[in-house]
């Protein structure tokens, strides 16, 4: 069955420290990938896709993922991160319809 | 970048009664609209596709009596709860697919229902 599949519930990182929230699928054949960032009660915000192409795919507010065939995985990538970014990250594929989220990882930020 | 709201962002109703929520595609067309269930501290879960001059397609273990949807135009989904309780308590989230295809969505901001 297709999956998506985060397997960090939450995760702590001081400020300024560098990020990377795991997320990793399960297909037919390679889906297209997505990566949201929800703040409390609050919609999804698309972070960065990848359909095809550049395995390492740049998105908004520096973040960045790589995809990576052999492992299954999409992990989120950011190099500094700022209280800001404290939020709810959903990993999500689709295989060209219906979407697929992951359970989502909590970012916590300490100063 | 295309806009998709939804109304109202937030709502209280009394259990056995019901609510209606609308999504609207502000400025792009869509015959197809997604409604999302996400519990508190959880992931979102399709609960259904909603088309355009036909027939919603509901998830399994989604009751179609319950969560009426309708998509009377191109640009308006609504989802009715019926005879809500406090299970229904949830943030309903609904989504378009870009113009480009079906792979790419505009999520709304969300519709916070709590029944009492």
């Amino acid at each position: 069955a297709q999956s998506v599949t985060q397997p960090d519930i939450h995760i702590t990182v001081s400020e300024g420290a560098s990020l990377e929230l795991r997320c990793n699928y399960s297909y037919g054949a390679t889906p297209y990938l997505f990566w949201y960032v929800q703040s409390p009660g609050q919609g999804l915000q698309l972070l960065l896709k990848y359909f095809s192409g550049d395995t390492l795919v740049q998105g908004i507010k520096g973040f960045e993922a790589e995809f990576k065939r052999s492992q299954s995985s999409f992990n989120l990538r950011k190099p500094s991160v700022h209280w800001s970014d404290a939020a709810e990250y959903f990993c999500a594929g689709t295989g060209g319809f219906k979407t697929i989220f992951g359970a989502g990882t909590r970012l916590f930020v300490k100063a | 970048g295309a806009v998709v709201s939804q109304h109202p962002s937030r709502v209280i109703c009394k259990s056995g009664t019901s609510v209606k929520i609308e999504c609207r595609s502000l400025d792009f067309q869509a015959t197809t609209m997604f409604w999302y269930r996400q519990f508190p501290k959880q992931s979102l879960m399709l609960m259904a596709t909603s088309n355009e001059g036909s027939k919603a397609t509901y998830e399994q273990g989604v009751e179609k009596d319950k969560f009426l949807i309708n998509h009377a135009s191109l640009t308006l989904s609504t989802l009715t709860v019926t005879s809500a309780h406090p299970e229904d308590s949830s943030f309903y989230i609904c989504s378009a697919p870009s113009g480009t295809g079906l792979y790419e969505q505009y999520f709304g901001p969300g519709t916070r229902l709590t029944v009492t």
